[in-house]
């Protein structure tokens, strides 16, 4: 099946810093990506819609100042969490259809991003 | 707007004892159908999928039905192991390729 890797795995940071997380699709393009944020024992929260070549869409309740996304080409999304504080602290999936035949969507494996 | 139920966790069962974990959803048109399977510490992986009404998705062991009039996708297994301790989360797809999912039911399989 197709893979979609996100980096890093996990991140330690301190308030007030800003933190990048990767999401590429490896075997195919995605003109679309989706982030994700899940709270401990939740389900999960759609952030955002990545959209290569034009603005991400937010979905309600997210700053977009805050988490900043940038779909830099057809394999690589990118969350930046601007000015991170603790309740930043979670974990967020990213993930992309594949487009072609029936859409079938593929999630990387998670960042755990720490705030301390 | 579309949404999914699941029964909530945790659910705990013996090793080889049977498991259902149930799903209903509210959707417009004819959603496509999901179980996705987490791990510990891990990202999601598609476990099955339905597409239309009536089509039973199957995969390690795992079942589910898409019933339509029922609007349920409900999670079977006939004997459940150590290694299917996991979150599952029932999910649909409609229009945009945007998912839906289920709040997650964690199942713990104890030897």
């Amino acid at each position: 099946g197709a893979v979609v890797s996100q980096h890093p795995s996990r991140v330690i940071c301190k308030s007030g810093t800003s933190v990048k997380i990767e999401c590429r699709s490896l075997d195919f393009q995605a003109t679309t990506m989706f982030w994700y944020r899940q709270f401990p024992k939740q389900s999960l929260m759609l952030m955002a819609t990545s959209n290569e070549g034009s603005k991400a869409t937010y979905e309600q309740g997210v700053e977009k100042d805050k988490f900043l996304i940038n779909h830099a080409s057809l394999t690589l999304s990118t969350l930046t969490v601007t000015s991170a504080h603790p309740e930043d602290s979670s974990f967020y999936i990213c993930s992309a259809p594949k487009e072609g035949g029936r859409y079938e969507q593929y999630f990387g494996p998670g960042t755990r991003l720490t705030v301390t | 707007g579309d949404s999914v139920t699941q029964m909530e966790g945790p659910v705990t069962l013996s090793e080889e004892a049977f498991l259902t974990i149930n799903c209903t959803y509210t959707a417009t048109g004819y959603p496509s159908l999901f179980w996705y399977v987490q791990y510990p510490g891990e990202g999601l992986q598609l476990l099955l999928k339905a597409t239309k009404a009536d089509d039973k998705g199957s995969n390690k062991g795992f079942e589910a039905t898409y019933r339509k009039e029922t609007t349920s996708f409900h999670l079977e297994k006939g004997s459940v192991q150590v290694s299917d301790s996991a979150v599952y989360f029932c999910a649909l797809r409609n229009a945009g390729n945007m998912l839906t999912f289920g709040g997650g039911t964690r199942l713990m399989v104890k030897p």
